[in-house]
Order: structure tokens, then C-alpha cells, then sequence
């Protein structure tokens, strides 16, 4: 059974702090690692990593993959409120038959950013 | 496009009742999927499909049933309702391609139960 696992579980900083998110998985015949952010409503997109040492950046936010220790981060630098939200990580493998496209979802971090 | 849309946007069910929450995609995205989000959780999995017809359990299937009968509808019917099942309810969409994992969620049915 595929797994997937988050830490920290939640996490309170200062704005102008750095974060780092982390993400453990173990899933039959690995295809992605997927981030989301999820304000008060449906997560929404932030980066697919399939390949292993490659960082994706958009902004402040940075992630990279290691498929050899099964692990993924999520930095965040010069966190502002906005960032306030629930960080998940998601996996999608291939067990074989309609299993294509099935993501798998950890419990997520909640981070929440004081000013 | 509208994406993904989700109805009813909230709901309140007495013990013992039945509802469909309903979900439509616009984008011609083959798969699709139904997910419970309880409150300071992750996302847990249960129906999906893969096309018109085709419909399978996720990990959390007890109490609910799905049907897909046409690419744009997979709506997700709640028998009997029991206080487990409130929860948030999101509908996601996503291509039917190996090597893009990226699913679409529409706004969510917030289901209380009591």
C-alpha cells in the first residue's frame, strides 16, 4: 500500500523566516511527487517533481526530490502571511491496471506565518 | 472553462438520509475522483475513474456509492448518512496520461452530518 509522510505536522514561524517542508513516501513503481497549497478552500497546484535532483522554483518557494532516499522538501524563504496555508504532498506510482493517475496524499503541514 | 464544479457548496444531512453530491469538469478529462478531507487531515481517496463506465474503490469507499455515465459527470451518492461522514467532499479531474499526475480540484461540499 502506498504511503506518504509529512512532517512537521504543523509548524508557526515569523514572517521573514525560511521553511523547509518534508515529505517521505514509499509507493509501488514511482511517476511523481506532487506539492499543493491549500488555503481555505481546494488545494491548488505548486510544483511536480519527477526526476531526482532537480530543484523546481517559483518565486520564494523551491522543491527537490531524492528517489534514492524516497524523500522531498519544500523551502519557503521570507515567509509572508499569505503563505499561512496547508502544505501537501502527494505521490502518484503505477501498480499496474487503472492505477494511472491515482495520487496518494500525506496527512499535510500546516504552517502558519505571524507578522 | 470552468474547471471543475462541485454542488451543493454545503449541506447539512440528519442521520439516516441520502444526497448525491454532484461533480462536472469541463476540461474532457478522462479521469476523475472523489475525496473526504476531515479537518486538520490530508486528502483520503474514495471512488475514482478512468473513463465513462469505468469506476473503482479508493480507501475509503464504505458508505458511498459513484457512477459515470457520460466524460463530463462523476457524481458520488452518500446512503444513509452517519455522523463519520462529515467531512469536506472535493472532486478532482486529471488527464489520462502516465506521466502527468497534475489533478484539478473543484471548490469542495462541506457535509455536516448530525
Amino acid at each position: 500500500e502506498d504511503k506518504v509522510v509529512q512532517s512537521p505536522l504543523s509548524l508557526v514561524v515569523h514572517e521573514g523566516d525560511t521553511v523547509t517542508l518534508n515529505c517521505s513516501y514509499e509507493v509501488t513503481n514511482f511517476r511523481s511527487l506532487l506539492w499543493y497549497k491549500q488555503e481555505k478552500k481546494a488545494p491548488t497546484f505548486l510544483f511536480m517533481l519527477t526526476s531526482s535532483g532537480i530543484e523546481k522554483k517559483s518565486g520564494r518557494l523551491s522543491s527537490i526530490l531524492d528517489k534514492k532516499e524516497l524523500f522531498s522538501i519544500l523551502n519557503i524563504t521570507a515567509t509572508q502571511t499569505g503563505d499561512s496555508a496547508i502544505y501537501l504532498c502527494a505521490v502518484g506510482g503505477n501498480a499496474g491496471g487503472t492505477s494511472y493517475g491515482k495520487l496518494t496524499f500525506g496527512q499535510g503541514t500546516i504552517l502558519t506565518v505571524h507578522p | 472553462n470552468a474547471g471543475v464544479t462541485q454542488t451543493p457548496k454545503f449541506r447539512i444531512l440528519k442521520i439516516g438520509q441520502s444526497m448525491t453530491l454532484q461533480c462536472t469538469q469541463d476540461m474532457n478529462h478522462n479521469y476523475m475522483y472523489w475525496y473526504r478531507q476531515d479537518p486538520g487531515m490530508g486528502l483520503k481517496l474514495i471512488y475514482y475513474s478512468v473513463g465513462a463506465g469505468i469506476t473503482d474503490k479508493g480507501e475509503v469507499p464504505n458508505g458511498y456509492n459513484v457512477s459515470r455515465s457520460t466524460t463530463e459527470d462523476f457524481p458520488l451518492r452518500l446512503e444513509l448518512a452517519a455522523p463519520s461522514q462529515t467531512s469536506v467532499y472535493f472532486c478532482a479531474s486529471s488527464y489520462s496520461n502516465s506521466y502527468s499526475y497534475e489533478q484539478y480540484f473543484g471548490p469542495g461540499t462541506r457535509l455536516t452530518v448530525t
